[in-house]
């Protein structure tokens, strides 16, 4: 099974700054089959990006992913307030797909 | 305008079993893998099985395996997920969640709004 790791537990940011959040896997992730979610409180996760680095439709562009292997990181260019939430990164290139522990985007 | 609406969720006791569901509308059901994903209260996501858009591969977490069994019936769009020998473990919020092909290595692109089953005495 893959474990995938995510940093920082929790990112204390004002509006406007940039966000970069990490994910590592303990081993590769086949294909760059590497997904980043994000949930707010008492709704579903979205999907934001898949592919590693494809944006999911009708996510802006101040949403941007990248890495390949073991290293993954999701970049929020500028921060608006609706992106307070809690990110989950996700591997879907081998059984049993699993998630990360989540990274908790907070308003400073 | 894809829809995925869970429901079966409820108060089960330990030992006992639930079926819950997942009904599908605005895309084509059969042409794309479909999964379960659970959050315990206060907790992360977790993955719990997926089942590809014909229903003849399915993949399992080890939490689960043996417990539940995941199946679909592409004649009226629904999705299942038989657990058995319930945990107080297992309660949790689970979600039903669309791949983004029929394989289920994909991502998972659209997702319901959740049922909670809940597993105590």
């Amino acid at each position: 099974e893959i474990v995938l790791t995510q940093s920082p537990g929790t990112l204390s940011l004002s509006p406007g700054e940039r966000a970069t959040l990490s994910c590592r896997a303990s081993q590769s992730v086949s294909s760059s089959y590497l997904a980043w979610y994000q949930q707010k409180p008492g709704q579903a996760p979205r999907l934001l990006i898949y592919g590693a680095s494809s944006r999911a439709t009708g996510i802006p562009d101040r949403f941007s992913g990248s890495g390949s292997g073991t290293d993954f990181t999701l970049t929020i260019s500028r921060l608006e307030s609706e992106d307070f939430a809690v990110y989950y990164c996700q591997q879907y290139g081998s059984s049993p797909w699993t998630f990360g522990q989540g990274t908790k985007v907070e308003i400073k | 305008e894809v829809q995925l609406l869970e429901s079966g969720g409820g108060l089960v006791q330990p030992g006992g079993s639930l079926r819950l569901s997942c009904a599908a509308s605005g895309f084509t059901f059969s042409s794309y893998a479909m999964s379960w994903v659970r959050q315990s209260p206060g907790k992360g996501l977790e993955w719990v099985s997926a089942i590809s858009g014909s229903g003849g591969t399915t993949y399992y977490a080890d939490s689960v395996k043996g417990r539940f069994t995941i199946s679909r019936d592409n004649s009226k769009n629904t999705l299942f997920l038989q657990m058995n020998s319930l945990r107080a473990e297992d309660t949790a919020v689970y979600y039903c969640a669309k791949a983004g092909d029929s394989s289920g290595y994909s991502d998972s692109d659209y997702w319901g709004q959740g049922t909670l089953v809940t597993v105590s005495s």
